[in-house]
């Protein structure tokens, strides 16, 4: 099984809302990610999970909080979120061996969830 | 900016030419990867180029990497209608990657 899979594909919610994004891989990787996407831009780096640590947070404001419960799945908490936080939301994830360090294996992408925020 | 460049930023060739994206960057790398995203949907890795490496071919991918200039490029050989996408390059060192701006290539068939 080599997928990212992400639920759900498509989420509206309202800024007083709270919401999850979840993320599942079975390919035994160990180190996850979350990724934002504004339209025809590249994606931001969020959060990076490794070993189901958290290891890097790239400034993200505490309206978003990741959760890693277990080696297979990583989720985004959503709370009143801002029109300007609608975007793509993308989890990846790699092999992170302690060798090779994080960030310079593949990284296997999700479909993403299409977040708007009204 | 840190991104660095890609260019061309949309790129419109027929189906059977060949595509070229080139890549630079600034800062030094561990390594370079190559990924296309169809529109609004994931990344799809296609290619991954150690630091030490100058060359390598996936395919109809033939990818290139100079050190010296920051540089690397994505060669698309005969291309196709579904070849259509955003392409990428992702520089990554330990503890960061980032992503370039991105080429599209359209590819009319």
């Amino acid at each position: 099984d080599t997928e990212v899979t992400q639920t759900p594909k498509h989420l509206v919610m309202g800024m007083t809302n709270k919401k999850s994004l979840k993320c599942e891989q079975h390919m035994g990787h160990r180190a996850m990610y979350w990724y934002k996407q504004k339209a025809k831009k590249p994606p931001e780096l969020m959060f990076v999970y490794s070993y189901e640590k958290l290891s890097i947070n790239e400034s993200v404001p505490s309206r978003f909080s990741p959760e890693c419960p277990n080696s297979s799945l990583l989720n985004l908490h959503l709370h009143a979120l801002q029109p300007e936080d609608s975007a793509l939301y993308l989890c990846a994830s790699s092999h992170n061996t302690m060798a090779s360090g994080a960030f310079t294996d593949t990284q296997y992408f999700g479909p993403g969830t299409r977040l708007t925020v009204l | 900016s840190q991104q660095g460049e890609e260019d061309p930023q949309a790129l419109s060739i027929q189906e059977g030419e060949n595509a070229t994206m080139n890549c630079s960057y600034k800062t030094s790398i561990n390594n370079l990867q190559w990924y296309r995203q169809n529109s609004g949907r994931g990344l799809v890795h296609l290619i991954l180029i150690r630091s030490n490496e100058r060359e390598k071919h996936s395919g109809r991918l033939r990818v290139t990497l100079d050190t010296s200039k920051k540089s690397s490029s994505l060669l698309i050989t005969a291309s196709r209608a579904a070849d259509t996408a955003s392409y990428f390059c992702a520089r990554t060192s330990y503890d960061k990657v980032i992503f370039g701006p991105g080429t599209s290539l359209s590819v009319i068939p």
